[in-house]
């Protein structure tokens, strides 16, 4: 069964410092990637997406994540973190294009110290 | 730009009552689902639809029902809520491969 592993569940940084959020999926065909993010009482939305091409992939709020498909990894990186990216993150993979489900990881608390 | 919304954002409910959440996209999404977040679980699968009359199990459905009779709806039932059921349950709509619109999320409590 495919599953998506989360490194961390909670990272602590100061502003400024810069955040680099690991994740290993287990399935060997053709996949589509996600970040999402949850703030504080809001609901998820997406951060960046992978499906093919560039496998350095840009999101909003100066967010980037590299596909790396020898390694199974999808990393979320931001050279400098801010108070407001305090939230919760979930990586998730979809099997393919076609792909109907999406599983995700146990998602990484962030908190970011002001 | 999507819109998900759940009809609560706070629900609470007793033991075996029968407990019905509704989730309503307007973006004419084929596919619905069902979620369940849990501290240190991430988000698991309840149910998904992808399309009217249809749905399928996820990985957790246990306890659990749906219904879809319209294309823009997709209801999760409670057929006899149990303590073990307390969690932020959270509805999503996409079209097949893409990312998923999330609502904002019910969470319930069953005392």
């Amino acid at each position: 069964a495919q599953s998506v592993s989360q490194h961390n569940h909670h990272v602590i940084l100061s502003e400024a410092a810069s955040l680099e959020l690991g994740c290993n999926y287990s399935y060997g065909g053709t996949v589509n990637l996600f970040w999402y993010v949850q703030y504080p009482g809001q609901h998820l939305q997406l951060l960046l997406k992978y499906f093919s091409g560039d496998p350095l992939v840009k999101g909003i709020k100066g967010f980037e994540a590299e596909f790396i498909k020898s390694k199974f990894s999808f990393n979320l990186r931001k050279p400098s973190v801010q108070w407001s990216d305090t939230a919760e993150y979930f990586c998730a993979v979809t099997d393919g294009p076609g792909g109907f489900k999406t599983i995700f990881g146990a998602g990484t608390r962030l908190f970011v110290k002001a | 730009d999507v819109k998900v919304t759940q009809s609560s954002r706070y629900l609470v409910k007793r033991t075996g009552e029968k407990v019905f959440l509704e989730c309503v996209q307007d973006m004419d999404h084929e596919n619905m689902f069902w979620y369940r977040q849990d501290p240190g679980l991430g988000l698991r699968l309840i149910y998904f639809s992808y399309d009217v009359k249809m749905k399928e199990k996820g990985d957790i459905p246990e306890g659990y029902s749906v219904s879809r009779e319209k294309k823009e709806r997709f209801s999760l039932i409670l057929e006899s809520a149990s303590t073990n059921q307390t969690s932020m349950y959270l509805c999503a709509s996409t079209l097949q491969g893409q990312p998923q619109h999330f609502g904002d999320g019910t969470r319930l409590s069953i005392l």
